[in-house]
């Protein structure tokens, strides 16, 4: 089945650095993948969408210049949280649609939980 | 997008069927119903998915009402496993298209 990658799964960082997270399509191609933010306790939230060789499309509210979003090929997004501060730790997950037909089945990955200190 | 309406909470003995009721009454004729489940510290995981048909795969089976204004995820025999938030999503099937993530039913499944 359609499997997708995250790395790192956890990072912590200093606050003021950037840090960069890779999504990986393994087993097929990915034209659009999404990246979503989850809050302790709360549900994912979509923070953009991220398509294959043009720029990415932000939901309001998602500031485009700190979350640097690059979908350079068909399996891999990266997502760059720039100059991170605190309020900015949180658990990152993309996904992608790696079903075929006419539902709309998104694999996410495993995750990546950022602490910023 | 048609929005769903979900228990915050629901309890299950081991062995038993888990039963997760989801009301999405204004979904529209080309919205699919998704059902993900999100183990804790973990990315969600696809359930199944139906249009107007009952379907049943390997994990669980998922009844949809005639009218389609709500469905009911059926786990046959719940194990401490299926804890775990269980999320109900309506979106159209088109490709591109994210899930919208609401708050979704904790079931706990206890011994």
């Amino acid at each position: 089945g359609a499997v997708v990658s995250q790395h790192p799964s956890w990072v912590i960082c200093k606050s003021g650095t950037s840090v960069k997270i890779e999504c990986r399509s393994l087993d097929f191609q990915a034209t659009t993948m999404f990246w979503y933010r989850q809050f302790p306790k709360q549900s994912l939230m979509l923070m953009a969408t991220s398509n294959e060789g043009s720029k990415a499309t932000y939901e309001q509210g998602v500031e485009k210049d700190k979350f640097l979003i690059n979908h350079a090929s068909l399996t891999l997004s990266t997502l760059t949280v720039t100059s991170a501060h605190p309020e900015d730790s949180s658990f990152y997950i993309c996904s992608a649609r790696g079903h075929l037909g006419g539902a709309n089945v998104l694999t996410f990955g495993a995750g990546s939980r950022l602490t910023v200190l | 997008d048609a929005k769903t309406t979900q228990p915050p909470s629901m309890d299950c003995a081991e062995g038993r069927a888990a039963n997760l009721p989801c009301n999405h009454s204004t979904i529209s004729g080309n919205e699919y119903v998704y059902w993900y489940r999100q183990i804790h510290s973990q990315g969600p995981q696809y359930i199944i998915h139906g249009l107007k048909n009952n379907e049943t795969n390997e994990m669980a089976s998922l009844i949809i009402t005639e009218d389609r204004k709500s469905s009911t995820l059926i786990l046959p025999h719940a194990t401490l496993r299926d804890t775990a938030v269980y999320y109900c999503i309506v979106r159209v099937g088109q490709a591109g298209t994210a899930l919208i993530f609401g708050k979704g039913t904790t079931l706990s499944v206890s011994s």
